[in-house]
């Protein structure tokens, strides 16, 4: 079956610091990748996705996601956390089935990220 | 994107009771989606909403549970029935304008507490 899993449950950062979430899915053909950030009592924003082209994507509020094939990752980075980056992140892949095409979004576990002072 | 409201935004409500929940589109999209956040969790799709014909449901969800609508292309309501504390969640609306855009939108979210 087809899973993604997103190390870390917490991440703590300094504000300024790298950010970086990660995310590995499982699956033979590779899926279309997406990032999605959720604030406090808020619904789920889309950050960025890749589906096809270049591997390095650019989304909002200046995070970017690197897909790597050989790796099975999709990693969230950021350079510099900002306070306001404070949120649940969850990553998402939808898988590919050579019978159906491309198939329903199956969420990771999320990952909180923290930042501070 | 899509700009997706739902109604209402949070409620507390009794065991025993059901609450329908709306969610509303800016415009037309063809695939509606109903998710659950249970606290401190990620999200578990409940079922697809389908425009005139019954919603196609996940495993371990079931349409007198969760009986879904969707009398046209722009809305949809979910119905908790009979709840208990174990549906306090979070239910989220989702869209997806067409196949080809690959991406899913969703809306801010109910908010539901069950005592």
């Amino acid at each position: 079956a087809q899973s993604v899993t997103q190390l870390g449950s917490h991440v703590s950062v300094s504000e300024g610091a790298l950010v970086l979430l990660r995310c590995n899915y499982s699956s033979s053909v590779p899926p279309y990748l997406f990032w999605y950030v959720q604030y406090p009592n808020q619904g789920l924003q889309l950050l960025l996705k890749y589906t096809t082209g270049a591997t390095l994507v650019k989304g909002i509020n200046g995070f970017e996601a690197e897909f790597k094939k050989s790796e099975t990752s999709f990693h969230l980075t950021k350079p510099s956390a900002h306070m306001s980056d404070a949120a649940e992140y969850f990553c998402a892949v939808r898988p590919f089935s050579f019978s159906g095409g491309y198939n329903k979004l199956i969420f990771g576990a999320g990952t909180r990220l923290a930042v501070h002072p | 994107s899509a700009v997706i409201s739902q109604k209402p935004s949070r409620d507390i409500c009794q065991r025993g009771t059901s609450l329908t929940i709306q969610c509303q589109v800016d415009s037309q999209v063809t695939m509606m989606f109903w998710y659950r956040q249970q606290p401190g969790q990620s999200l578990t799709l409940i079922a697809t909403a389908n425009q005139g014909s019954e919603a196609t449901y996940e495993s371990g969800f079931v349409i007198d549970k969760f009986p879904i609508s969707r009398p046209n292309l722009t809305f949809s309501t979910l119905t908790v029935s009979n709840m208990s504390p174990e549906d306090s969640s979070i239910y989220l609306c989702s869209v997806e304008r067409d196949r080809a855009q690959e991406t899913q939108y969703f809306g801010p979210g109910t908010r539901l507490l069950v005592l």
